[in-house]
């Protein structure tokens, strides 16, 4: 069964600062994917990670995956106030008996960047 | 806007009712995809369908059932409803073939069951 494990699951971090979010997962896999969710709405995609060494970036955001150590990684560059949210990963369960698409979610990352 | 569309927003309704949750994908998306997110439970995968046919299921119970129609629009039938099913149900939906196979979400519908 795949796993997906994120930490920290919760960060609070002050306007200015740099911070890596990690998204662990049990078994090989090629497609990653990272949503953002503000309180009380819906699932916003910020990266799909297709391939091992995939780097992607926007604004203060960059995300990366190495498929060998079945790890992503998520940093935040100089946080600002409006990147307050929670962050999830997630993991196509495509490779182990799933279906296309399967998305297995981490527990989420709920980040508050303070002033 | 993801172009994908839930109805309703809101459902409250007591225990021992059933519902039924609707979505419309985006245009030209084949694949549906239903989750369930609580607090206790996180953000789980319940069931997907592609081009009217189920192709996985996940944690979905018994009670709940789901289809896709002809016009691809689905609908989540939950029955005999429990006060732990209250929660937020997403409908995503991705081409599914196509990179970067990605799924984009609706609004979601927040059903309580009192």
């Amino acid at each position: 069964e795949l796993k997906v494990e994120q930490n920290p699951l919760f960060l609070s971090m002050q306007e200015g600062k740099n911070y890596t979010i990690y998204c662990n997962y049990s078994t090989t896999s090629d497609r990653l994917y990272w949503y953002r969710q503000d309180p009380g709405k819906s699932l916003e995609s910020l990266f799909v990670l297709l391939s091992n060494g995939a780097v992607k970036q926007e604004g203060r955001l960059m995300a990366s995956l190495d498929t060998k150590a079945r790890l992503s990684t998520l940093h935040i560059t100089a946080a600002v106030h409006d990147l307050s949210a929670t962050y999830f990963c997630a993991v196509d369960n495509r490779n182990y008996g799933g279906s296309q698409g399967n998305l297995i979610f981490g527990k989420g990352t709920k980040l508050s960047v303070k002033p | 806007d993801s172009g994908v569309t839930q109805t309703p927003k809101h459902l409250i309704t007591a225990t021992g009712q059933r519902v039924t949750l609707r979505c419309s994908p985006r245009s030209g998306d084949l694949s549906v995809y239903w989750y369930q997110q609580s607090l206790d439970q996180g953000l789980q995968f319940l069931i997907q369908y592609y081009n009217g046919e189920e192709r996985a299921k996940g944690n979905i119970l018994e009670r709940f059932s789901a289809q896709q129609f002809p016009d691809l629009h689905s609908e989540l039938n939950l029955s005999s409803l429990e006060l732990g099913d209250s929660a937020l149900y997403f409908c995503a939906s991705s081409v599914r073939t196509v990179p970067p196979y990605e799924q984009y979400f609706g609004p979601g519908t927040r059903l309580t069951v009192t």
